[in-house]
């Protein structure tokens, strides 16, 4: 069962704006990791962001930044100044146990 | 340089052969990983090993067979049993057993025609 939804397969934004992609996930756990991960067209995996669920504090790298709700299993990115190499995939993925587990994936455009 | 290699960049193969995908790592980490990636469907997880010569299966093992002889070698093979073997295949590793992040390599596409 799909454990980790992103419900946009696809979004678009101008060079330099704001996006927001979304991510909900199911865990009976009160202690976990969330993540999201960039695959550019290298299909290299990059992370981009870590989140620790005991913290209520919502975890910032230079231009990227989540939104926690843990109450509301609810984990999105947002990325600021949108550039052009932040065009990839993205993917959000949570620790379950001994593994990580995958979305499907938000696709990422940016229009010069 | 540490990181993970995985060899060959692309693949090919005759469908019915057995074909064997190469990851190798040398950030001395616990725990590594095999994923298969399709279109639309992101990362699935197919067998993973947190010590040596043992390992687990994952979301999709069926068709495929893993060794970890080694730390630092965890390589994975497609056996003709897999329906549909051509994906492009990532490995990762991890440094505890409940990974707080999983480096990756550049994976391998495998084509069988």
């Amino acid at each position: 069962a799909q454990t980790v939804t992103q419900s946009q397969p696809e979004m678009s934004v101008q060079e330099a704006e704001t996006v927001t992609l979304s991510c909900t996930y199911d865990t009976s756990e009160s202690d976990y990791y969330l993540f999201w991960y960039k695959q550019p067209p290298s299909r290299q995996m990059i992370l981009v962001i870590r989140q620790e669920a005991y913290k209520q504090q919502n975890a910032t790298e230079n231009r990227f930044s989540v939104n926690f709700q843990k109450a509301a299993k609810s984990f999105s990115l947002k990325i600021s100044d949108s550039q052009l190499g932040d065009a990839a995939m993205y993917f959000c993925a949570y620790s379950r146990d001994d593994k990580i587990i995958f979305g499907k994936g938000t696709r990422l455009h940016i229009l010069p | 340089d540490g990181g993970i290699t995985q060899s060959p960049k692309y693949l090919f193969r005759k469908e019915g052969q057995n074909v064997t995908l190469s990851c190798e790592q040398n950030l001395n980490h616990d725990a590594m990983y095999w994923y298969r990636q399709d279109p639309g469907q992101g990362l699935r997880l197919i067998y993973y090993s947190q010590i040596v010569n043992d390992f687990q299966k994952g979301d999709i093992a069926e068709g495929y067979s893993v060794s970890r002889e080694k730390k630092e070698s965890f390589p994975l093979t497609v056996t003709s049993a897999q329906k549909n073997p051509t994906a492009f295949y990532l490995c990762a590793s991890s440094i505890g057993l409940r990974p707080d992040e999983q480096y990756f390599g550049p994976g391998t596409r495998l084509t069988v025609t």
